[in-house]
């Protein structure tokens, strides 16, 4: 399977706890997003990289998260001191970056979180 | 108000209907538009894009945005089951920014 990859996809942690989730983009795709959703809203952007330059962060990143990606390859969010709030799918997206059409962002199948 | 308005339905139709989605939107500066559909669960999958105005056609997909009125549409003809989903809109700000504003998203359930 080529399409973007997200571990793990389920995570579980109690309230205070620090979690960390993955993504694994398209091969080749300069371009990797940040995205959350709640239930019965769309996806809201949260942040984004060209290679492993973070290129613009939302207001909703709180101080708490932080996303890297290192070797502009692959990229980690970490949710500090969790909140019941932060209960969500955070789904991550990538694209080529490159070129005159629309930047296509791919998904992947989404890390869901619950805070208890 | 949000940049980008959906009706969530549920909208629940016949096998065989013809659906019409719709998007509102807020901000002229919008130039790609684009449908995505989630499954339960699942990370959303792009199905169409269209760039500023006009009509594309992708086999039972139709997407349709008329910038005038703001206002953007999705038809799917010959509905299926396997069609019920969620479908979100979805739009770029002016080209090099790169952050999708999305719809609530609409909720299709097509009945046999």
């Amino acid at each position: 399977d080529t399409g973007v990859s997200q571990d793990p996809r389920h995570k579980i942690t109690k309230r205070g706890q620090n979690v960390t989730f993955r993504c694994d983009p398209i091969s080749e795709h300069n371009r990797l997003y940040w995205y959350r959703q709640t239930l019965g809203q769309g996806p809201e952007f949260l942040t984004y990289f060209q290679n492993e330059a973070q290129l613009e962060k939302s207001r909703l990143l709180s101080d708490r998260f932080s996303a890297e990606r290192p070797k502009g390859s692959f990229s980690t969010l970490e949710i500090q001191r969790t909140e019941q709030g932060d209960s969500a799918m955070y789904l991550c997206a990538s694209s080529l970056g490159v070129g005159n059409d629309a930047d296509t962002q791919y998904f992947g199948p989404g890390t869901r979180l619950t805070v208890l | 108000q949000k940049e980008v308005e959906q009706d969530p339905g549920p909208l629940s139709v016949p096998e065989g209907a013809i659906v019409s989605l719709n998007c509102t939107y807020s901000n002229s500066a919008f130039q790609y538009f684009m449908w995505y559909r989630q499954y339960s669960r699942k990370g959303p999958e792009l199905l169409m894009y269209t760039y500023s105005s006009g009509n594309k056609e992708d086999g039972r997909f139709t997407a349709q945005v008329d910038k005038s009125s703001k206002y953007i549409s999705l038809f799917i003809r010959d509905s299926q089951p396997s069609d019920s989903a969620t479908y979100l809109c979805a739009m770029n700000p002016t080209w090099g920014t790169d952050k999708l504003i999305f719809g609530t998203g609409t909720r299709l359930q097509v009945f046999p």
